[in-house]
């Protein structure tokens, strides 16, 4: 089955800088990789997704790249706020249409300090 | 709020015992998935049903089971319970059997097994 990889564990960033969050997965076949974002207490929520057929997408302050030949995706966050300090995870998928099987990296805590 | 409801919110129990937990997806959502999501482990997918039918499988355990009634809610049964299944379990629903959007995640139920 699918393998996601997920690295740093943790990341400590002033605010105004960048982050960055990289993940690798396993099976050639993933054509989905969505990123979600937990706050403390709360249920994960969509930030940012992208699909096999697109290198890179932007939203605002995030962006998501995708080397489907280096199985690799990563998250970009730009002139953080401490609003961004939150768990966020990766996460890879083989969309056949009539099944789904999102396997998630095991996260990544984001702390933006003033 | 997300439009999926889980109970309990939190559920305190001894080994051995046996647990219901209850989802109701969002409006007009078809399929619901359960994720286990423990310290070290991120968000584990158990189990994907869409329209009363199971369409995934996960790492679940024998001892645990899933199902969808015809009103659409999810309950999962996790019996036999250990001290390792101490965990919070999120229901999630997407409105279509492949995951081509965002999952929509409950609040969660925090089980703690003494």
């Amino acid at each position: 089955g699918e393998n996601v990889e997920q690295h740093p564990s943790t990341l400590s960033v002033q605010e105004g800088d960048s982050a960055v969050i990289k993940c690798t997965y396993s099976d050639s076949a993933s054509n989905y990789f969505p990123w979600y974002k937990q706050e403390l207490g709360k249920r994960p929520q969509l930030i940012i997704d992208i699909r096999s057929n697109v290198g890179e997408k932007k939203d605002q302050r995030i962006a998501v790249t995708l080397n489907k030949t280096a199985k690799h995706f990563s998250l970009h966050i730009t002139e953080t706020q401490p609003e961004d300090s939150a768990v966020y995870f990766c996460a890879a998928s083989k969309d056949t249409g009539t099944a789904s099987k999102l396997t998630f990296g095991t996260g990544t805590r984001l702390q933006v300090t003033l | 709020d997300s439009g999926v409801t889980q109970t309990p919110k939190h559920l305190i129990t001894a080994t051995g015992q046996r647990v219901t937990l209850r989802c109701s997806p969002r409006s007009g959502d078809l399929s619901v998935y359960w994720y286990q999501q423990s310290l070290d482990q991120g968000l584990q997918f158990l189990i994907q049903y869409y329209n009363g039918e199971e369409r995934a499988k996960g790492n679940i355990l024998e001892r645990f089971s899933a199902q969808q009634f015809p009103d659409l809610h999810s309950e999962l049964n996790l019996s036999s319970l250990e001290l390792g299944d101490s965990a919070l379990y999120f229901c999630a629903s997407s409105e279509l059997a492949g995951v081509t959007g965002e999952l929509f995640f409950g609040e969660g139920s925090r089980l703690t097994v003494l």
